[in-house]
């Protein structure tokens, strides 16, 4: 079982709609949560961080539930341009942020 | 520009080459990290670095490949005797290590290995 583990996808939704992603993580240890996107070659960009008490950007909202080791990311009113590949990252030593783990990425395609 | 600098963004080399990619982290950073990233796959860890000190290597390849964070100037990650399969896009990372946003990671715009 991987440590992270992301439904790869890909998403193909309409604009405007809301799509909703989840990553599992199977350290329960785990104490730091993001959220990155990646678009085609190019570099990881973070999106936002997941706090306990759940967190909003914008149309972006996360989630984390310790108790079933799972954070979500909400997208509403998908736009042309959320089209991307979102990482789970997920970090149990608040040490060394290079023990984080990264997911492989769910890919999103929003179409007009 | 403060952000985590790459160079080169394109490298080719034919195999059996070696390739020294740099890394210069942002302002105020001092821990930096390699991750790979193969084609259509997932970015994986490959060493985590602080000035002079290699902290953890775990992902490193066991042959070939070494990197380096020296007290003066970018780290380096050198990959010598290049095979097809070292083709990748590298990235480097860097944290403050410390603080609220500790543990935050921002990459550089990576460097695109090709071996011919």
């Amino acid at each position: 079982r991987k440590e992270v583990e992301q439904d790869p996808g890909p998403f193909n939704v309409p604009e405007g709609a809301t799509v909703a992603f989840n990553c599992t993580y199977s350290n329960s240890a785990s104490q730091s949560f993001f959220w990155y996107r990646q678009d085609c070659r190019k570099e990881p960009k973070l999106l936002m961080s997941v706090y306990s008490s759940g967190n909003e950007d914008g149309r972006f909202t996360a989630q984390l539930n310790r108790a079933s080791q799972y954070i979500s990311l909400l997208i509403r009113d998908s736009k042309l341009s959320d089209s991307a590949t979102y990482l789970c990252v997920v970090n149990w030593d608040n040490t060394n942020a290079g023990k984080s783990t990264f997911g492989d990425g769910t890919t999103l395609t929003v179409k007009p | 520009n403060a952000g985590v600098m790459q160079n080169p963004r394109h490298l080719v080399r034919r195999r059996g080459q070696e390739a020294r990619l740099r890394c210069s982290p942002m302002k105020g950073h001092s821990h930096v990290y390699w991750y790979r990233q193969l084609p259509e796959e997932g970015l994986k860890f490959m060493v985590y670095l602080q000035k002079e000190n290699i902290i953890d290597e775990s992902g490193m390849p066991k042959e070939r490949f070494s990197a380096e964070f020296p007290k003066e100037g970018p780290s380096i990650l050198r990959i010598q005797q290049v095979v097809r399969g070292d083709s990748a896009a590298y990235f480097c990372a860097s944290s403050p290590g410390r603080g609220n946003s500790g543990n935050t990671i921002y990459f550089g715009e990576g460097s695109w290995l090709t071996v011919v």
